[in-house]
């Protein structure tokens, strides 16, 4: 069974438009975070969620909007796609929100906007 | 504030040669150090971290770590390479403060040479 697992695994769009990438843990565990991967492989934290509550929340542009129903999920939601969107976005998820606890990765969604 | 320099974005050894991948942070409080790495299209694995209790830190796949305070480093080492080796490995740093932000270095790129 997969620990961490995101739909869609690859996503090409055309600028304007709005998407969503979501991600489910069956881990368990309390806490889950959005990592926005550049193309040069710059790994970055946009949000994390404690709970379903959001506890962290980068400087990212009002057009990414988390939501997350319940503790074992946490979707992003994009409006008005970009160019500069085009990443890796990876979901993670951890035991609990304290700093030693080991985050698990999902596989990645690959977004292309065009 | 918190942040990590990996020294060599591509490192290349020989199968069974020594894998040396530098790390050192920049941190005003005690940190605690990880090493995560990423296969070809996967998401981030944890290899090991350091969570201020013994110094030298050993990890899954023959991989160990090295705390030096006075250096602040934390560099990634095994023994012997081996062609699964080959990947991109990760260092993070995170500090307290409630929760966990995890602040990620820039990546160094691993290839075997056979």
């Amino acid at each position: 069974d997969t620990a961490v697992s995101q739909t869609p695994k690859y996503l090409v769009t055309q600028m304007g438009n709005d998407k969503s990438i979501k991600c489910e843990q069956n881990l368990g565990h309390d806490t889950m975070y959005w990592y926005k991967q550049d193309s040069k492989k710059f790994l970055k934290i946009m949000f994390s969620y404690n709970n379903k509550e959001l506890i962290i929340n980068e400087t990212v542009p009002n057009r990414f909007s988390p939501k997350s129903p319940d503790k074992a999920h946490l979707n992003l939601h994009i409006n008005s796609l970009e160019l500069g969107d085009s990443a890796v976005y990876f979901c993670a998820s951890s035991q609990e929100d304290r700093i030693q606890e080991t985050q698990y990765f999902g596989p990645g969604t690959r977004l292309l906007v065009l | 504030a918190q942040s990590v320099t990996q020294l060599g974005s591509h490192v290349s050894v020989s199968e069974g040669a020594l894998v040396l991948l530098r790390c050192n942070y920049s941190s005003s409080v005690p940190p605690y150090l990880f090493w995560y790495v990423q296969y070809p299209n996967q998401g981030l694995q944890l290899l090991l971290k350091y969570t201020s209790a013994a110094t030298l830190v050993k990890g899954i796949n023959g991989f160990e770590a090295e705390f030096k305070k006075s250096e602040t480093s934390f560099h990634l080492t095994k023994p012997s390479a081996h062609m699964s080796d080959a990947a991109e490995y990760f260092c993070a740093v995170t500090l307290g403060g409630g929760y966990q932000k995890v602040t990620f270095g820039t990546g160094t790129k691993l290839q075997v040479i056979p």
